[in-house]
């Protein structure tokens, strides 16, 4: 069956410190990845996709992530985090006509 | 402009009442979709238009009718909704059909008392 995981349901950091966020998937082909950050009460913004090409791609807010096809993984990092990412964070998966979303990461940045 | 709008920001209705939610993008999209969103839980699909027409209906309740009138716009009616369909209600919309990112409203807050 086709699914997105994501582990850490719930992850605590300190402000300045780096991050990582593991997003797996399982499907037969490479799909087309994606990240969303959602603050509370908010709709979802795009923060980087990745299609082919270069498997470290870029996005807004300084977050980066990597895909790598061996371990199935799209992985988000930012170096040095800031108290207003703070927010649920989803990776999503897209194949053919579907759009998958995983169950989220809540992200908490103590001072 | 990646903005898709959506009106109004939240809903209280009873459980007798007719309301409506709209969403609105003007990025040329020709996808548009309704989700819906539980706190902490990711959105969940419940319909999907491509060209004006309904591609995908995730076995969503008759009580919710989705109406597409042109390319720009996609509305949500509501009618005899139930406690337990509380929750945030997110329009989206992509290029196309297919593995497009997509881009979110805001979404309406929704209160069924």
């Amino acid at each position: 069956a086709q699914s997105v995981t994501q582990p850490d349901i719930h992850i605590t950091v300190s402000e300045g410190a780096s991050l990582e966020l593991r997003c797996n998937y399982s499907y037969g082909a490479t799909p087309y990845l994606f990240w969303y950050v959602q603050s509370p009460g908010q709709g979802l913004q795009l923060l980087l996709k990745y299609f082919s090409g270069d498997t470290l791609v870029q996005g807004i807010k300084g977050f980066e992530a990597e895909f790598k096809r061996s371990q199935s993984s799209f992985n988000l990092r930012k170096p040095s985090v800031h108290w207003s990412d703070a927010a649920e964070y989803f990776c999503a998966v897209a194949t053919g006509n579907q759009f998958y979303f995983g169950t989220g990461t809540s992200l908490t940045v103590i001072p | 402009d990646t903005e898709v709008t959506q009106t109004p920001k939240h809903l209280v209705m009873g459980m007798t009442n007719k309301k409506s939610l709209k969403c609105e993008q003007h990025m040329g999209h020709r996808a548009m979709y309704w989700y819906k969103q539980k706190a902490k839980k990711p959105p969940e699909l419940m319909f999907v238009y491509s060209y004006e027409k309904l591609s995908i209906n995730e076995s969503v309740p008759s009580r919710f009718s989705p109406e597409c009138p042109n390319s720009s716009l996609l509305n949500l009616h509501l009618h005899a909704l139930q406690p337990e369909d509380s929750a945030l209600y997110l329009c989206a919309s992509s290029l196309q059909l297919g593995s497009y990112e997509q881009y979110f409203g805001p979404g309406t807050r929704l209160t069924v008392t």
